[in-house]
């Protein structure tokens, strides 16, 4: 079993439509968590980051974490084909150092007009 | 104004060949890395340096090797390929964490996509 669980889509939404995209984790160490967007053929952009719980919006996008869970989603709201992207969540445990960050394999997110 | 750069971006060879993938950062982070991507995208960390030295190395096969001739470089050199090595290689950096912002958000490369027949 992977440490870091991310269903791999694809996930197909209507222009406009409110999109969730989540990971499970087992590592309760992790302290650090990330959603990076990896459009075809580019490498990952990191898009927000959050320390331990609560959420935390940026524009469209907003990244909740429930540690007591080991959940963590990404809302995206007013979906928009430019989304149509691959998500990928990361973490990082904090004691060890952020640095090494742990993938789930990946949402691929389809946005149609 | 590129950030993270590598070459080659495409790479096709055979079984039992030795090739080497280069990077370069022009950001001025001290730590560089190395990851790999597979066919269903799962994308794991190989080899992490700082300043120079190494700091992670996952279970790698030693036919891989890293080298950093200086911070702003990492090189990654694959002796005897075989055919599971075929995979997107993406290069990254990242500056350290500070107590103000405590992580050091890692630049990705555009990747390098080997194949190996």
């Amino acid at each position: 079993q992977k440490e870091v669980e991310q269903d791999p889509g694809p996930l197909s939404v209507p222009e406009g439509a409110i999109v969730s995209l989540n990971c499970t984790y087992s590592n309760s160490a992790f302290q650090y968590f990330m959603w990076y967007r990896q459009y075809s053929r580019k490498g990952p952009d990191l898009l927000m980051y959050t320390y331990s719980s609560g959420n935390k919006e940026d524009g469209r996008f907003t990244a909740q974490v429930d540690k007591s869970s080991k959940y963590i989603s990404l809302f995206i709201r007013d979906s928009q084909p430019s989304d149509s992207a691959t998500y990928l969540c990361a973490m990082a445990p904090g004691n060890t150092g952020f640095q090494k960050l742990v993938f789930g394999t990946g949402t691929r997110l389809l946005v149609s007009p | 104004d590129t950030a993270v750069s590598q070459t080659p971006k495409y790479l096709v060879t055979q079984m039992g060949n030795d090739k080497s993938i280069k990077c370069e950062q022009n950001l001025g982070h001290d730590t560089m890395y190395w990851y790999k991507q597979d066919s269903k995208k799962f994308l794991k960390i190989m080899f992490s340096y700082n300043n120079k030295e190494l700091i992670i190395n996952e279970t790698v096969p030693n036919r891989f090797s890293p080298k950093s001739p200086d911070k702003a470089h990492l090189n990654l050199h694959i002796n005897s390929l075989e055919l599971g090595d075929s995979a997107v290689y993406f290069c990254a950096s990242s500056l350290p964490g500070t107590s103000g912002s405590p992580y050091g958000e890692q630049f990705f490369g555009p990747g390098t996509r080997l194949t190996v027949l």
